[in-house]
């Protein structure tokens, strides 16, 4: 049972555009998000993280957008860089939790 | 670099062989959680240990089994290897088994190739 979902498993856009990558989430125990990036050959980074008691945070040109009705977040990538071309993961966990529960993941690839 | 460190970083080996992935932390971290890889999937929780002692349990095969050390350092053993064991396998450290905060960071990952 896959618990956490990203449905879209490539994502194609254009140098200084906005990239939007999606997640979503069947348990309602998750309160705490994060994203990853990863290279090949490259363990997963640290993104940016969101608690379920915001519904954003900015870090920079990357912003995450939680919707807990809908049980879905989002990573807003602005403006796009070819660097930022990687497999994007999102993860969640409960507070007070231990473990990390990853979705399959996204391929962003930013074209110059 | 996250500060974890794995090894090796490449693993060929037989079904029916063991094998043993090594993890050191980040400094200072106390905790340590193996992830399992598989192709195009995400990754999935094997196990965790913090300062020495199993905190956390995923899905981890009886096959397999891990331990951390009083240096923090962890080792995940891998017995009797099958064919469907191949995958990149991730070491992971945070300095609290618990917390609001649970960003986890990982090391550059273990491919394991069994033949």
């Amino acid at each position: 049972d896959q618990q956490v979902k990203q449905n879209s498993p490539s994502l194609s856009v254009q140098e200084g555009r906005i990239s939007i990558l999606n997640c979503d989430y069947t348990n309602s125990m998750f309160d705490y998000f994060l994203w990853y990036k990863k290279y090949p050959a490259e363990g997963p980074t640290f993104l940016i993280s969101i608690s379920s008691i915001k519904d954003k945070n900015e870090d920079g040109r990357f912003t995450v957008f939680l919707n807990k009705s809908a049980k879905h977040l989002s990573l807003h990538i602005v403006p796009s860089q070819p660097g930022d071309s990687a497999v994007y993961f999102c993860a969640a966990s409960v507070e007070y939790g231990n473990k990390l529960v990853f979705g399959a993941g996204t391929i962003l690839r930013v074209k110059s | 670099d996250s500060g974890v460190t794995q090894t090796p970083k490449h693993l060929i080996t037989a079904t029916g062989q063991r094998v043993t992935l090594r993890c050191s932390p980040r400094s200072g971290d106390l905790s340590v959680y193996w992830y399992q890889q598989s192709l195009d999937q995400g990754l999935q929780f094997l196990i965790q240990y913090y300062n020495g002692e199993e905190r956390a349990k995923g899905n981890i095969l009886e096959r397999f089994s891990a331990q951390q050390f009083p240096d923090l350092h962890s080792e995940l053993n891998l017995s009797s290897l099958e064919l469907g064991d191949s995958a990149l396998y991730f070491c992971a450290s945070s300095p609290r088994p618990l917390g609001r905060y649970n960003e986890q960071f990982f090391g550059p990952g273990t491919r394991l190739t069994v033949l």
